[in-house]
């Protein structure tokens, strides 16, 4: 089945500092959604992705689709604190409308 | 806009009885719910898309039996999980697609724990 790679699987950075996290996979996708999930919570959508080549900002957050359809990155600059969380990459597919998660990007800021 | 509500946020059961979940989308209709397991330092593992008016779609492996989806109208879909066991218990989550938008709004979870 469709599966997404997602890197790292955490990283521990200094308040301040830029965050880079990628998924890749081996199938074409339509969509790359990004979502950050804080403990005990449901993931909330941080940035949407609808075609290849795109590149989204919200905010101090910046993700693309990559041309290929395959990869997506998600960068943070100027972490702060409140970053801390996961981050889940997602696939998304046409019709179905199904997503594919990503195992996810545990972050870790200090202060 | 784009809420989704889940409830109960927490729920702990008795091994055998049922557990009953449930998905809102409180400001959309959706057609489509997805309800999704997650273990702890785990991703989200999509276990059935929930279909407004049909029968749900599950994923391999998921027991349509012990996993029962009922989405009877179009804000509501819910989850029973029926003769509850210990490894049932988990993080469950749902989701819904507003249709002016993209992207899937998640409730905020269910910890089931079965004792």
């Amino acid at each position: 089945g469709q599966q997404l790679n997602q890197s790292p699987q955490s990283m521990f950075i200094q308040e301040g500092e830029d965050v880079s996290m990628n998924c890749t996979s081996s199938s074409i996708f339509n969509t790359w959604l990004w979502y950050k999930q804080d403990p005990g919570e449901g993931p909330v959508l941080l940035i949407a992705l609808y075609k290849a080549g795109e590149l989204t900002s919200n905010g101090r957050l910046t993700a693309q689709f990559g041309i290929t359809r395959k990869d997506s990155f998600l960068n943070i600059s100027a972490s702060i604190p409140s970053d801390v969380g996961i981050y889940f990459c997602a696939g998304g597919t046409t019709g179905g409308f199904k997503t594919i998660f990503g195992a996810g990007t545990r972050l870790f800021v200090k202060a | 806009g784009a809420v989704v509500s889940q409830h109960p946020s927490w729920v702990i059961c008795k091994s055998g009885t049922s557990v009953k979940i449930e998905c809102r989308s409180l400001d959309f209709q959706a057609t489509t719910m997805f309800w999704y397991r997650q273990f702890p330092k785990q991703s989200l593992m999509l276990m059935a898309t929930s279909n407004e008016g049909s029968k749900a779609t599950y994923e391999q492996g998921v027991e349509k039996d012990k996993f029962l989806i009922n989405h009877a109208s179009l804000t509501l879909s819910t989850l029973t999980v029926t003769s509850a066991h210990p490894e049932d218990s988990s993080f469950y989550i749902c989701s819904a697609r507003d249709e002016g938008r993209y992207g899937y709004t998640f409730g905020s979870g269910t910890r089931l724990t079965v004792v």
